[in-house]
């Protein structure tokens, strides 16, 4: 069964500095990945997703992932912070049930910027 | 191009009562999906819809919940009686089709407080 873990429920940065939040699945067939971010009392809107092709994705705001199968790894990062990143972000592993996709959601990253 | 429609945004009610809620996914998506967010978890898929059929409601809990989702468009979501636990954000999303390349968009979620 597909799953992930997101190491790390708050990460805290400054403002211009990398960022690096980590996702790790499990799956026991090659995997569609997603980065999801979420705002304050707002829905979640897609990052990037990774299905076939490229293993470095990119995606809006700057941010791309990589993924590494041999790690069984999708780390999401940006290479300097702005104050409007902050919000909860989901890594999410898609599978297959009876024909549609079923996304499963890591419990989430929260991340902090600070000035 | 009109987003995911979620009402009402909150909702306070005491245990044993009933609640409902509703969805208007983007015009012409076939796929609706409801999610449980409880704090500091992931998301939870709950029940999906290709039009007006089920597809998967695997993790809904029957004995209180229910949804429906008339002609293929709206749909409403349940609960009856409420529990304690039930406190989340229900989150509606809509996709064109059920396929892993079609992006799921998500509402901004109906908060369900249980007292």
């Amino acid at each position: 069964a597909q799953s992930v873990t997101q190491l790390g429920s708050h990460v805290s940065v400054s403002e211009g500095a990398l960022v690096l939040l980590r996702c790790n699945y499990s799956s026991s067939v090659p995997p569609y990945l997603f980065w999801y971010v979420q705002y304050p009392n707002q829905g979640l809107q897609l990052l990037l997703k990774y299905t076939t092709g490229a293993t470095l994705v990119k995606g809006i705001n700057g941010f791309e992932a990589e993924f590494k199968k041999s790690e069984t790894s999708f780390h999401l990062t940006k290479p300097s912070a702005h104050m409007s990143d902050a919000a909860e972000y989901f890594c999410a592993v898609s599978r297959a049930h009876q024909g549609a996709q079923k996304l499963v959601f890591g419990q989430g990253t929260r991340l902090t910027i600070n000035p | 191009e009109a987003g995911v429609a979620q009402s009402p945004r909150y909702k306070i009610i005491e245990k044993r009562q009933s609640v409902a809620f509703w969805c208007n996914p983007i015009s012409g998506h076939a796929t609706l999906y409801w999610y449980q967010q409880i704090l500091g978890q992931g998301p939870k898929l709950l029940i999906q819809f290709q039009n007006n059929g089920v597809v998967d409601d695997s993790q809904l809990p029957k004995d209180r919940f229910s949804a429906e989702r008339l002609k293929g468009v709206d749909s409403t979501l349940k609960i009856q009686p409420a529990k304690l636990e039930d406190s989340a954000v229900y989150l509606c999303a809509s996709s064109l089709d059920s396929g892993t390349s079609y992006e799921q968009y998500f509402g901004p979620g109906t908060r369900l407080t249980v007292t």
